[in-house]
């Protein structure tokens, strides 16, 4: 138990282009999700955290209006890119929060490569 | 603000041989420990957690303390195998039971030779 899965896995596109990415819990409910940013050979870095319902909550230095966040329901969160610029290529994964979950497990997807060209 | 230091790799070892990979975290308040494993080509997997100071996680062989003294939390393996080929990520949640976002370490690339 416990899947998360992201669409699509690997994204290019043109610069000043928007690119969406889903996140989905698929055996679980995700009352929280989480948004990571990781680029080669470095650490995985909080970008949001987002609650079932209502606004995401952005780490200092990630632009709220660049990274949009929806929250719908309890299985699926997306991540659009705005306007991307090839600064914006890389590797971004999403986790969820089990629902009840008392140790703040996380449960991560595959990760989506973007390539902003 | 929190942070963990995990060793970097790549560490190169061969099969059967005894695997410990270093962590040290600095955190306010009284943080749950994961170690995360990357297998390549996919997400992060939760190998094993701790939530308390002495408490030991452990699964597939793997075991990693949780020592309050001396703020680490080293992962740990007496006879790895080909497949512990991974990168592995030490990572903290400074609430404890909360849900914030986790703070990851660099990632220790291991290489296991037959």
């Amino acid at each position: 138990g416990a899947v998360v899965s992201q669409h699509p896995s690997r994204v290019i596109c043109k610069s000043g282009t928007s690119v969406k990415i889903e996140c989905r819990s698929l055996d679980f409910q995700a009352t929280t999700m989480f948004w990571y940013r990781q680029f080669p050979k470095q650490s995985l870095m909080l970008m949001a955290t987002s609650n079932e319902g209502s606004k995401a909550t952005y780490e200092q230095g990630v632009e709220k209006d660049k990274f949009l966040i929806n929250h719908a329901s309890l299985t699926l969160s997306t991540l659009t890119v705005t306007s991307a610029h090839p600064e914006d290529s890389s590797f971004y994964i999403c986790s969820g929060r089990r629902q009840g979950s008392r140790y703040n497990e996380q449960f991560f997807g595959p990760g989506t490569r973007l390539t902003v060209l | 603000g929190d942070s963990v230091t995990q060793m970097e790799g790549p560490v190169t070892l061969s099969e059967e041989a005894f695997l410990t990979i270093n962590c040290t975290y600095t955190a306010t308040g009284y943080p749950s420990l994961f170690w995360y494993v990357q297998y390549p080509g996919e997400g992060l997997q939760l190998l094993l957690k701790a939530t308390k100071a002495d408490d030991k996680g452990s699964n597939k062989g793997f075991e990693a303390t949780y020592r309050k003294e001396t703020t680490s939390f080293h992962l740990e393996k007496g006879s790895v195998q080909v497949s512990d080929s991974a990168v592995y990520f030490c990572a903290l949640s400074a609430s404890g039971g909360g849900a914030d976002g986790l703070t990851f370490g660099k990632g220790t690339h291991l290489i296991i030779q037959p």
